[in-house]
């Protein structure tokens, strides 16, 4: 099946700054590309996601990248906030139905 | 807002007990899914289904098994617990499609 490598496992930054973090995937038959926020006592949260025929997308802050051929997938995060620290989860489907996820990345924004 | 609900935020169960974890959605979604999350493991699949009867093995499904018997609810059955079964679970809902998953809150079960 697909195996999913996120990296780096934890990550601090100043508020302000911008955070990457940073997946790769093995199947290159996987097509849908979200992540995930999970704040401390919840369950996580789908807060972006890419398809296969798309090279980036933005909303606000967050920024998704994908490169097929190269079978990696970038999140940014840019002007970081507080609210932000969180543990973030990558995921990769072939099927559009079940995901394959990232081992998570703890980040903490500094005040 | 989809909304997946998860019958117990904490519990603690005794070795050897049989446990039920309860998920129910409440947006008529198809597809069900129980994962279990441990640190530096992430996410994995315990069992998952697309439709009421219906189940599938995941990647880690020893020691557990599922039932759906309505759309809404999916149940995760630990049939006799052990202590490597503590962990938090992860209930999740979704259409498939390429449009993500909605997770619940969690249940972070304890095996003593």
């Amino acid at each position: 099946g697909e195996n999913v490598e996120q990296h780096p496992s934890t990550l601090s930054v100043q508020e302000g700054d911008s955070a990457v973090i940073k997946c790769t995937y093995s199947d290159s038959a996987s097509n849908y590309f979200p992540w995930y926020k999970q704040e401390l006592g919840k369950g996580p949260q789908l807060i972006i996601d890419i398809r296969s025929n798309v090279g980036e997308k933005k909303d606000q802050r967050i920024a998704v990248t994908l490169n097929k051929t190269a079978k990696h997938f970038s999140l940014h995060i840019t002007e970081t906030q507080p609210e932000d620290s969180a543990v973030y989860f990558c995921a990769a489907s072939i099927t559009g139905n079940q995901f394959y996820f990232g081992t998570g990345t703890s980040l903490t924004v500094i005040p | 807002d989809v909304k997946v609900t998860q019958s117990s935020r904490y519990l603690v169960k005794r070795t050897g007990e049989k446990v039920f974890l309860e998920c129910v959605q409440d947006m008529d979604h198809e597809n069900m899914f129980w994962y279990r999350q441990d640190p530096g493991l992430g996410l994995r699949l315990i069992y998952f289904s697309y439709d009421v009867k219906m189940k599938e093995k995941g990647d880690i499904p020893e020691g557990y098994s599922v039932s759906r018997e309505k759309k809404e609810r999916f149940s995760l059955i630990l049939e006799s617990a052990s202590t490597n079964q503590t962990s938090m679970y992860l209930c999740a809902s979704g259409i498939g499609s390429r449009n993500g998953y909605t997770f619940g809150s969690g249940t972070r079960l304890t095996v003593v």
